[in-house]
């Protein structure tokens, strides 16, 4: 089974509609982040949670939010999505800052 | 604001050959540096990192690299590239007194050709 777990794998929806992306790990870390990645851009960070009662915003965290409900789970939620949402959106986890990120596999989404 | 460039888009080399992937950074005090590799539809997977101590970096599947901090640089290599390293690279950076934000650099995607 996969450490770091992201559901759904693809979405495919409407402008406006709400939509919420959900991760969930294993690997007992407290820290865990959403990015969403556009080609030739890398990866942008647009929020980060340090543990259950410390959430922050990343770089480009309008349009977002986000709900930690347990250390093991973050869900990332898309108020009224709107086309330039649309990306490849990662979850990952860490302990420390000098520590490697753990990544899950992503999820599709497309908002037409 | 820390930073990282990766100068270029697509590597091509051919199976047996070097591979060396460039990544220069920009960051306030000493860097933490990650290689990461993303195959298609997958994650990212972590290759290695820099610290402290050694330039010269060992990481997973034959990958290296060298910390080279004059010339703000953390170049990725591999001394005899396979067909199965075909993937997109990644290079991220993160301040010292920068606790949570990793900046990625755009990706190279490398092509190895039998």
């Amino acid at each position: 089974d996969a450490d770091v777990t992201q559901t759904p794998r693809n979405r495919i929806t409407k402008t406006g509609k709400r939509i919420m992306l959900e991760c969930s790990q294993t690997k007992g870390h407290d820290r865990m982040y959403w990015y969403r990645q556009d080609p030739g851009l890398g990866l942008r960070l647009i929020y980060y949670s340090f543990d259950v009662k410390d959430i922050n915003k990343g770089e480009i965290s309008d349009g977002y939010s986000v709900s930690r409900q347990a250390q093991a789970k973050f869900s990332l939620s898309l108020e009224s999505a709107i086309p330039n949402q649309t990306a490849l959106y990662f979850c990952a986890t860490s302990t420390y800052s000098n520590q490697p990120q753990h990544f899950g596999d992503g999820t599709r989404l497309s908002i037409l | 604001a820390q930073s990282v460039a990766q100068p270029e888009d697509q590597v091509n080399v051919a199976e047996g050959n070097p591979l060396t992937v460039k990544c220069t950074y920009s960051v306030s005090g000493n860097p933490y540096l990650f290689w990461y590799v993303q195959y298609p539809n997958r994650g990212l997977q972590f290759l290695l990192k820099y610290i402290t101590g050694d330039n010269l970096v060992k990481g997973s599947y034959g990958f290296e690299a060298e910390f080279n901090k004059s010339q703000t640089s953390f170049h990725l290599k591999k001394p005899s590239a396979l067909v199965s390293d075909s993937a997109l690279y990644f290079c991220a950076v993160r301040g010292g007194s920068n606790d949570y934000k990793l900046s990625f650099g755009a990706g190279t995607t490398v092509t190895v050709r039998a």
